[in-house]
């Protein structure tokens, strides 16, 4: 069955330091997004790709960067992680043709101390 | 901007009851889509209901149904006879349409979410 991985799953870190965050699907999804989620604002958008090779910034991209080098895969970094960076991180894919849903992964609860 | 609204940031309810979860959005498109998603206690997303700018229709399945008004830029969601199950935050969500492409691909604005807690 088609899905959506998020790795790792729990993160610990301190800050300044580089972190990269993976998600892979398998729907062969043209269109990918990373969101972080936090009491009291809910999800908000961090980028977000439509196809290999694109990219795009979203409401809260600053200290953070993607890359999109195949459909599969849209791993997240953070540059130089801060405790503000301290949050839940879902990736989320949708079709271009038929996808008004996007499928969201299962998360990662990123910790930076 | 697009902006989305849920004013009821917990709601506590005993198992039966009904409950309405509120959900007002904000946007210049006259083309978007209303969503609704499920977080149970265990994190996951769960995608409940997609609707378009143009239906009006409200939805029923099973004990869930979705009331959209344009007039009031509100899309409400009511559990009938809740159960200990429908515990979560719900998300309610907007999406613009992408240019003539259509909304496929767009991005999601997310209110900031209600926590139902249904007592036994």
């Amino acid at each position: 069955d088609a899905e959506i991985t998020q790795s790792p799953r729990h993160k610990i870190t301190e800050t300044g330091r580089q972190v990269t965050l993976a998600c892979h699907q398998t729907w062969n999804h043209n269109n990918m997004f990373w969101y972080r989620q936090d009491l009291g604002h809910g999800l908000r958008l961090i980028h977000y790709s439509y196809g290999v090779q694109d990219t795009n910034k979203g409401e809260v991209s600053d200290g953070y960067s993607v890359s999109r080098s195949n459909t599969e895969d849209l791993p997240l970094t953070l540059e130089s992680a801060a405790s503000s960076q301290t949050s839940v991180y879902f990736c989320a894919s949708s079709s271009f043709l038929t996808g008004i849903e996007q499928f969201f992964g299962p998360g990662t609860r990123l910790t930076v101390l | 901007a697009q902006k989305v609204t849920q004013a009821q940031t917990e709601i506590s309810v005993v198992e039966k009851e009904d409950v309405t979860l509120d959900c007002v959005y904000e946007t210049r498109d006259t083309t978007y889509y209303l969503f609704w998603y499920k977080q149970p206690p265990s994190g996951e997303l769960v995608f409940l209901i997609r609707r378009n700018s143009f239906d009006e229709q409200n939805e029923i399945s099973g004990r869930y149904s979705w009331n959209f008004q344009k007039s009031t830029s509100s899309f409400n969601f009511t559990i009938t006879a809740s159960q200990v199950v429908d515990s979560a935050v719900y998300f309610c969500a907007l999406s613009e349409a992408r240019g003539s492409l259509g909304p496929s691909g767009s991005r999601l604005t997310f209110g900031e979410g209600t926590q139902l807690t249904v007592n036994p």
